[in-house]
């Protein structure tokens, strides 16, 4: 079965700043994909990045980047400049194949404030 | 195309009564998923459909809940003899089969049993 870990329940970060949120994970599946999504107070869940378990690189979109540690088995993101828009709920997530077109399950997520 | 909606936003019911909800999805997606999120919560899976096929049911789901998709494009989730417990948001998305990208969910449906 798959797991999903995310052991911050709130971090904060001080505007303009980079933080890095954690994710590890389980899985026997032999390939896999990874995601992180953002859920605004709003409560709609945004995609921010997806990275393949058998990517070579990590993926990287804008501000967002995703430190892929196959052998230790995590996936933790990393906001870079940090901004006051930034400030949300932020959920690591898994699903049993590469590509987004499974069922996904997701960590309990992690809050983040941003300070000015 | 608009995204993914849902109807309704809200939904106030009495314990015991049934509960419909809709999702329309993006029209070039083929899967449909299904999930339920309770406050401080990460979303729970419940199911998914490949065009009008139901590809998964989670355990998490009892015979009181059941989805269609019955033209392979909207979907509806019905809820029946509601409890306390179902209380929750019901959140709807869609993706393509394959790509490297994640999940369009709607704004879901916030459901609360009184």
């Amino acid at each position: 079965a798959q797991k999903i870990t995310q052991t911050q329940p709130g971090m904060f970060v001080q505007e303009k700043e980079a933080v890095t949120l954690d994710c590890t994970y389980d899985t026997s599946d032999p390939s896999y994909g990874l995601f992180w999504y953002k859920q605004p107070s709003s409560g709609e869940m945004i995609f921010l990045i997806y990275q393949g378990s058998y990517d070579q690189q990590n993926a990287t979109e804008g501000r967002y980047s995703l430190n892929f540690q196959k052998a230790r088995k995590s996936a933790n993101l990393v906001i870079s400049a940090s901004q006051l828009g930034d400030s949300a709920m932020y959920f690591c997530a898994m699903s049993p194949a590469e590509g987004g077109g499974f069922k996904t399950i997701f960590g309990a997520g992690t809050r983040l404030f941003v300070k000015a | 195309d608009t995204g993914v909606s849902q109807n309704p936003r809200h939904k106030i019911t009495k314990r015991g009564q049934n509960v419909t909800f809709r999702c329309d999805p993006i029209s070039e997606h083929n899967r449909l998923y299904w999930y339920r999120q309770t406050l401080g919560q990460g979303p729970e899976f419940l199911t998914y459909f490949q065009n009008e096929a139901q590809l998964e049911k989670s355990r998490l789901l009892s015979d009181r809940f059941s989805a269609e998709r019955p033209k392979g494009s909207f979907s509806t989730l019905e809820i029946q003899r509601t409890e306390q417990g179902d209380s929750a948001m019901y959140l709807c998305a869609s993706s393509q089969i394959t790509g490297p990208q994640g999940y369009t969910f709607g704004s879901g449906t916030r459901l609360t049993v009184v």
